[in-house]
């Protein structure tokens, strides 16, 4: 199993620009999260999912989209890109609500 | 509103055991308290978890309260590699996951 996976690992946006982060699970886990950290702080839980087809928000969802059209997949997307959301972009995964979450290696993203 | 918390930082020693306290003094019945820990620049992974009693796994123990208000994870050989952030977190099934700053342990050789 590869776990979580998350691509790309490093991305320079300018202001306005968009982009989709990747975010890929083979353990067969029914939710899904966003996570954003940004230097020195804690994370900050962006959407998650507890299923295909279901997605809600978390703490700090403007300027950010997500989907979830197939169990493996959770895609993020940011529209029209901020300095603000300069930050590493962390998904993870777990079997249910209750159960530890499985985190991928991080998107690292630069808005400029 | 992380519901935890928890001291900003401590300092231990290699090879001394290393008791991380956590505070979470509004748990509900059905709230499991999980600890993560983040290594620099990594994405946090799984130390443990409980309910209810106290429990051990390879990494580490978890001693939680008779009255589950706190909890305490417990690292029995702080060894240099254990130097992170360590977080510790309330979750249900249907709850939202909230990740407060956490702990930032140093490990003195």
């Amino acid at each position: 199993n590869a776990g979580v996976t998350q691509t790309p690992k490093f991305r320079i946006l300018k202001i306005g620009q968009s982009m989709t982060l990747q975010c890929t699970q083979d353990m067969n886990h029914n939710y899904m999260y966003w996570y954003r950290q940004d230097p020195g702080m804690g994370l900050k839980l962006i959407y998650y999912s507890v299923g295909a087809g279901i997605t809600d928000k978390g703490e700090v969802p403007n300027g950010y989209n997500v989907s979830r059209s197939t169990t493996e997949d959770f895609p993020l997307r940011l529209e029209l890109a901020a300095p603000s959301q300069t930050s590493v972009y962390f998904c993870a995964s777990s079997l249910r609500g209750e159960e530890t979450q499985y985190f991928g290696p991080g998107t690292r993203l630069l808005v400029l | 509103d992380a519901k935890t918390t928890q001291p900003n930082s401590m300092e231990s020693n290699e090879e001394e055991p290393v008791h991380l306290p956590c505070n979470h003094s509004t748990i509900s019945g059905t709230d499991y308290i999980h600890w993560y820990r983040q290594l620099p620049s990594q994405g946090p992974e799984y130390v443990i978890h409980g309910l209810t009693s106290n429990v051990n796994n390879r990494m580490a123990s978890l001693a939680i309260a008779e009255d589950r208000k706190s909890s305490t994870l417990i690292l029995h050989r702080a060894t240099l590699r254990d130097a992170a952030v360590y977080y510790c977190i309330r979750k249900t099934s249907y709850d939202k996951v909230i990740f407060g700053p956490g702990t930032s342990l140093s490990v003195i050789p």
